[in-house]
């Protein structure tokens, strides 16, 4: 089962950009075939699905966080990252990110989750 | 957006239950439909897709059906490592969507 590995910092201030990168582990990144996504649950709660890319850089956000998204992909480092400005509390949250097979159009490979806490 | 709505958000089930939980989308999703489990402190696993398929490696007690607005996992036998949250998400289109979760819980 592939493993995808989320890293970056637990603490972001207010106002700050939350930066994480997901490493995906046996140059498949290039490969096609999927869309390599951030998915975040805030505490006790629900999923929510941020966004995805695919290697060629194509990229898609959800609305309600478009303004503040960017999903970027390093080939060369087999690493996809997300980038989210102007933090709020609102924004604490376990941060996943997640392959999403284009053909079945299901994730079954997840990170571990990473939980990024905004507080000053 | 497409909303998903689960049923029960909660549900305590003693070992050996039948468990249903019933999801319905907003609009048509025609079978775009996947279903995951999670416990605490772990990313979600996917359990069924496509409404009704299983994915590889999952027991065969779980199963799911539907197709449009509405679908059902069900759990024939409850184990005591199915005790998780579940959710349903729509691949029909984007922005992808999720339930709120089902918390299954030990009676």
């Amino acid at each position: 089962q592939v493993q995808l590995q989320e890293s970056g910092p637990g603490l972001v201030k207010p106002s700050q950009t939350l930066s994480l990168t997901c490493t995906v582990p046996g140059g498949s990144i290039s490969s096609g075939g999927y869309y390599w996504s951030w998915i975040r649950q805030h505490p006790g709660k629900g999923l929510e699905w941020i966004g995805y890319i695919y290697y060629s850089g194509s990229t898609y956000y959800n609305p309600s966080l478009k303004s503040r998204v960017t999903i970027s992909v390093d080939t060369s480092k087999n690493q996809f990252s997300l980038k989210l400005t102007s933090v709020t509390a609102a924004d604490t949250a376990v941060y996943f990110c997640a392959r999403e097979d284009i053909v079945l159009m299901v994730y079954a490979a997840w990170g571990q989750g990473t939980l990024v806490t905004v507080s000053s | 957006d497409i909303q998903m709505t689960q049923s029960p958000s909660s549900l305590s089930a003693s070992v050996g239950d039948r468990v249903t939980i019933t999801c319905r989308a907003s609009q048509t999703i025609t079978s775009y439909l996947n279903w995951y489990q999670q416990k605490p402190g772990k990313a979600p696993k996917l359990l069924i897709y496509a409404a009704s398929s299983l994915q590889s490696g999952v027991p065969s007690r779980f199963s799911g059906s539907g197709s449009g607005t509405d679908f059902t996992l069900s759990i024939s036998s409850l184990q005591p490592e199915d005790f998780a949250t579940y959710y349903c998400q729509q691949s029909y289109s984007t922005p992808r969507t999720f339930g709120q979760g089902t918390k299954v819980e030990i009676k």
